[in-house]
């Protein structure tokens, strides 16, 4: 079982580049997010996905972009890359049962110099 | 608002000495209440649910509403323990929405 897929897993980028950090699930779970975590602050949510075609912002959206096309793939894009953004990003994705477990991907690791 | 707290960065104990991880939160209505461990190059895993009330790699967690508290405990704490612990809530109808505390880095020595 693939579970939650995340790609890439390391990154280097320059100030004011643009990537896309991808994410899939197999699990056709319905629920897809977005974390980023840092040093002494925990996971914070960036965007999350109720379902295929919406989406919504969470406690840290400046900066990211995201968009849900399928029940699959969830992915993550930085505008104009900053270094405030260097992080260790994670998806993860739940079904929309009560108490459900969430599932997380390996991580990207991005460093924005 | 919607916020959970965990006060230690960093807790060190010796093999075999209890653990206490503490967790305290803030919501409203009723919340659903996670651990999640990440152990050492490895992704976040689900350790506990409140709603299971069970008992993984001998720790637990009592979801106390009063205190608003969820702490994990372990009574003999090992070596293989050493990892990062997340506290996290789920609000009602949130969507999948998960809040995490900073987390608590548990290091135990031999």
């Amino acid at each position: 079982n693939a579970g939650v897929t995340q790609t890439p897993k390391f990154q280097v980028l320059k100030t004011g580049q643009s990537m896309t950090l991808q994410c899939a699930q197999d699990m056709n779970h319905e629920y897809m997010s977005w974390y980023r975590q840092d040093p002494g602050m925990g996971l914070r949510l960036i965007h999350y996905s109720v379902g295929a075609g919406i989406t919504d912002q969470g406690e840290v959206p400046n900066g990211y972009n995201v968009s849900r096309s399928t029940t699959e793939d969830f992915p993550l894009r930085l505008l104009s890359a900053a270094p405030s953004q260097t992080s260790v990003y994670f998806c993860a994705s739940s079904s929309s049962s009560r108490e459900t477990e969430a599932f997380f991907g390996q991580g990207t690791r991005l460093t924005v110099v | 608002a919607q916020r959970v707290t965990q006060p230690e960065k960093l807790l060190s104990v010796f093999k075999g000495a209890p653990v206490e991880l503490k967790c305290n939160y803030s919501y409203s209505g009723s919340p659903e209440l996670f651990w999640y461990v990440q152990y050492s190059r490895q992704r976040l895993q689900l350790l506990l649910r409140h709603i299971s009330r069970e008992s993984i790699k001998g720790f637990t967690a009592d979801l106390n509403k009063g205190e608003t508290s969820f702490h994990l405990k372990k009574p003999f704490a090992q070596e293989e323990d050493s990892a990062m612990y997340y506290c996290a809530l789920r609000g009602y109808n949130q969507g999948g929405k998960l809040i995490f505390g900073q987390g608590t880095e548990l290091s135990v020595k031999p």
